[in-house]
């Protein structure tokens, strides 16, 4: 079955600098890798996503970048704000298996002031 | 998108007993699942809530254990059967159309 391994799993960065989460999967039929914020306490929230026909794809602050060559994809979120402290993770699921995510184990994002 | 609402938000339970936690979508949404996230850690995938047969359940989770309904494309129901401390978890369900999922606010679980 699908795995799928995330680093780092806690990451400080100043305001306004740049975050980088990365994450690996070992099926190469996975072709949907969702990124979830989750506040403590709160539900998961999807932020952003990206499917295997996409090279990558930006939202604001957030981008998300995949290699399928690699099977790696990573989110990075630019000019970053104390709001954007939390638990991010990242998923990756097939197209045989729609919405049945196997999760990375999460990252601590902490933005100091 | 799809706003999920459960209930309930928390509850304490003794060991050997049961409890039934409800999954309500605001709309129909293809796919339903089911997760427990210990707290800190990452979610768990335990079934798949088929609308109309029997849940597809992950290694490691049992119907006996986890019997899952989903009586229609908006509502799905999780039951933890006879439970021991090491059931204390946080229980979420997810929907959405297709893979696209949003998640429900969880149900915290205690058991003493």
């Amino acid at each position: 079955g699908e795995n799928v391994e995330q680093h780092p799993s806690t990451l400080s960065v100043q305001e306004g600098d740049s975050a980088v989460i990365k994450c690996t999967y070992s099926d190469s039929a996975s072709n949907y890798f969702p990124w979830y914020k989750q506040e403590l306490g709160k539900r998961p929230q999807l932020i952003i996503d990206i499917r295997s026909n996409v090279g990558e794809k930006k939202d604001q602050r957030i981008a998300v970048t995949l290699n399928k060559t690699a099977k790696h994809f990573s989110l990075h979120i630019t000019e970053t704000q104390p709001e954007d402290s939390a638990v991010y993770f990242c998923a990756a699921s097939t197209s045989d298996s729609w919405g049945k995510f196997q999760f990375g184990a999460g990252t601590q994002v902490v933005v100091t002031p | 998108s799809a706003v999920i609402s459960q209930k309930p938000s928390r509850d304490i339970c003794q060991r050997g007993t049961s409890l039934t936690i409800q999954c309500q979508v605001d709309s129909q949404v293809t796919m339903m699942f089911w997760y427990r996230q210990q707290p800190g850690q990452s979610l768990t995938l335990i079934a798949t809530a088929n609308q109309g047969s029997e849940a597809t359940y992950e290694s490691g989770f049992v119907i006996d254990k986890f019997p899952i309904s989903r009586p229609n494309l908006t509502f799905s129901t999780l039951t933890v059967s006879n439970m021991s401390p090491e059931d204390s978890s946080i229980y979420l369900c997810s929907g959405g159309p297709v893979d696209e999922q949003f998640f429900g606010p969880g149900t915290r679980l205690t058991v003493l």
